[in-house]
């Protein structure tokens, strides 16, 4: 079965840097591309970019352009993502999700289990 | 960006009872493929987001069919026909064919009355 899972909760402070990676299983990752949305506590879903675990190519919001890097590594079937100059706003639930090139539009189809970042002096 | 806003933000329900959500884009989704890529997200409390509906009206794999969306242009509506207690949680539209980025709308909670 489709599985992605997401390294554990951090706490950074102010200026700082935080990767999450995620972790994919039973399906072939390079078939596939990933997505990465994120949560503010009690708010709504914001997307924050896609890379393609093909060949690597890269999309993202364009609030976000400097200070995130999605990378994938295929030897491990892991996807990773750094966001870097952290501000108190940044604090939220950092979720990976799956997306086919086939239907991208379609949105995500699986999703990890989000990984919590919390940003604070 | 595409903007997309939902109505009503709280709907509590009575078991058994229908519930409807509705979804309005700030510009039309039908995608140059003909396709309309308007999906319908699901977030129970505590857990990850879980994908129900896409292409506005095909259900995804283990998607009860109590669940159906509906619409076209600029708006949608996600039914429930009977709410059942695991169907508590949030409902999000998000829109593709405007890609990027990707947007969703901010949220539907459906709780028990």
């Amino acid at each position: 079965q489709v599985q992605l899972v997401q390294s554990g909760a951090e706490v950074k402070k102010p200026g700082a840097s935080v990767k999450v990676s995620c972790k994919a299983s039973g399906y072939t990752f390079t078939s596939y591309g990933i997505s990465w949305v994120r949560q503010a506590p009690g708010q709504g879903l914001e997307w924050m970019g896609w890379i393609s675990a093909y060949n690597g190519n890269t999309n993202y919001a364009q609030k976000l352009q400097g200070r995130v890097t999605m990378t994938t590594d295929t030897s491990t079937s892991t996807a990773y993502m750094e966001l870097r100059s952290l501000r108190s706003d940044d604090t939220a639930v950092y979720y990976c999700a799956r997306v086919t090139y086939y239907d991208f539009w379609s949105g995500p189809d699986y999703w990890g289990q989000g990984t919590l970042v919390t940003v604070s002096s | 960006d595409v903007v997309m806003t939902q109505s009503p933000l709280s709907l509590p329900v009575t078991l058994g009872q229908p519930a409807s959500i509705s979804c309005r884009s700030s510009q039309s989704l039908v995608y140059s493929d003909g396709n309309t890529y308007l999906n319908w997200f699901q977030q129970r409390p505590g857990q990850s987001p879980r994908r129900l509906i896409y292409k506005v009206s095909n259900r995804d794999s283990g998607v009860p069919d109590r669940f159906s969306g509906s619409g076209s242009g600029t708006d949608f509506t996600l039914k429930i026909s009977r709410v059942e207690a695991e169907d508590v949680g949030v409902y999000y539209c998000m829109q593709g064919t405007h890609w990027p980025p990707f947007t969703f709308g901010p949220g539907t909670k459906v709780d028990i009355k």
